[in-house]
């Protein structure tokens, strides 16, 4: 099963715009995690945000957690062609992780 | 100690015929987990170990589905009488204690049933 939704689905972009990613979620969570996947290969931790905390930054990404919309952002600023791949939101409750849908990510050179 | 690793990288198997995937973890993590993950898609849940003790399974792992640890490190995730419904690339992780704090996935096994 999967916790829920993100949006958009697609975003494409051209390299130095910024790129916005949102998750929604739909139960109580002790953390909630972003990550990446490049084409046809695992998954890299990018960046966990605690449920206690509203924003928290790490180089060229920014997320944002509302708890009470059980929701999420992140952030890419100033794209680069390399930053193209799947972002995934999972959130953490007590035991193990839960996948959202995912967002791709085009950047164009 | 160079990551998560998952043997074979890619599987094609003909429909009704058993495969078996293995899974190296991290060798301090205790927590191994599997996932499989169809195009498009997030990863899905299937499993996971506390060291050689599998803690919980998910619906999605019919009776066709079997995974063992038993001795704590590698693990292994047999498909019995495979389906073309089972194509789908399958994940394995691993982490630290309780894994709050983050996974750390391998490359994936992509399995094609014809």
């Amino acid at each position: 099963s999967q916790q829920g939704e993100e949006d958009p689905q697609a975003l494409s972009i051209q390299e130095g715009e910024n790129a916005t990613m949102n998750c929604s979620y739909k139960t109580s969570i002790n953390n909630l995690q972003w990550y990446r996947q490049n084409s046809g290969r695992g998954l890299v931790h990018l960046i966990l945000i605690r449920s206690n905390e509203r924003e928290k930054h790490s180089g060229r990404l920014r997320v944002t957690l509302d708890t009470s919309k059980k929701s999420s952002s992140l952030l890419i600023t100033a794209s680069r062609a390399a930053d193209t791949a799947s972002y995934f939101c999972a959130t953490y409750n007590t035991d193990k992780l839960i996948f959202g849908t995912g967002t791709r990510l085009q950047v164009f050179p | 100690d160079t990551g998560v690793s998952q043997d074979p990288r890619h599987k094609i198997t003909k429909r009704g015929q058993n495969v078996t995937f293995r899974c190296d973890p991290i060798s301090e993590h205790n927590r191994l987990y599997w996932y499989r993950q169809t195009l498009g898609q997030g990863p899905e849940f299937l499993t996971y170990f506390q060291n050689e003790a599998q803690l919980e399974k998910s619906r999605l792992l019919s009776d066709r589905f079997s995974a063992e640890r038993p001795k704590g490190s590698f693990s292994t995730l047999e498909i019995q009488r495979t389906e073309q419904g089972d194509s789908a690339m399958y994940l394995c992780a691993s982490s630290l204690t309780q894994g709050a704090e983050g996974y750390t996935f391998g490359s994936g096994t992509r399995l094609t049933v014809v």
